[in-house]
């Protein structure tokens, strides 16, 4: 079963807007990390952010972390075209060995 | 340096056919994981190991084994192929417990595969 849903599904922005997704989970959490997948491609680590963090930067990107409301938010300061991709959040559990990832959030950012 | 490593990119096959995906990975990581992405259900663990020699089942198993013979190799069988195995399947390594604080995936470019 999915651990993290992402909000929205999808996004589509102008370049140099902010584009914010949402990602909740159902269970405690050690760490919560940010992918990027490029269409076609494999994903690409962005950012991890551990459960005693409660924001975290990398960049343009911002990531908040609220383990009360078992939430989290990535935020991409001034988008570019590049940034079109989808964004998946993965939570990893205390005491497992692996990541459970969620459905993700399509950008699309528009020159 | 190449990261991780899947073979082949695309593959068809006829239902009850056999296959085996082959990851490979440089980095000298210790765990390694299978996944199978499909629209929609975003990426679901299929099986992965901690170390040579090692194998776990993870969410969905059923249909596939797997095996760890050297360290920098993990292998994906499909010992009679279905529709229902038709999907993307991505190879990730990591050289720390992901469970831990720094645990981070270090992924493939996936493997295509469509059954007939």
């Amino acid at each position: 079963s999915q651990q993290g849903e992402e909000d929205p599904q999808a996004l589509s922005i102008q370049e140099g807007e902010n584009a914010t997704m949402n990602c909740s989970y159902k269970t405690s959490i050690n760490n919560l990390q940010w992918y990027r997948q490029n269409s076609g491609r494999g994903l690409v680590h962005l950012i991890l952010i551990r459960s005693n963090e409660r924001e975290k930067h990398s960049g343009r990107l911002r990531v908040t972390l609220d383990t009360s409301k078992k939430s989290s938010s990535l935020l991409i300061t001034a988008s570019r075209a590049a940034d079109t991709a989808s964004y998946f959040c993965a939570t990893a559990n205390t005491g497992f060995q692996k990541l459970v990832f969620g459905t993700g959030t399509r950008l699309l950012v528009s020159p | 340096n190449a990261g991780v490593t899947q073979t082949p990119k695309f593959r068809v096959l006829k239902t009850g056919q056999s296959m085996t995906l082959l990851c490979a990975q440089d980095m000298n990581h210790e765990y390694m994981y299978w996944y199978r992405q499909d629209p929609g259900m975003g990426l679901r663990l299929i099986h992965y190991s901690v170390g040579e020699g090692t194998t776990a089942k993870g969410e969905v198993p059923d249909g596939y084994n797997v095996s760890r013979l050297k360290k920098q190799n993990f292998l994906l069988g499909l010992e009679s192929a279905a529709p229902s195995q038709t999907s993307v399947y991505f190879c990730a390594s990591s050289y720390l417990f992901v469970g831990r604080g720094s645990g981070e995936l270090f992924f493939g470019e996936g493997s295509r595969l469509t059954v007939l």
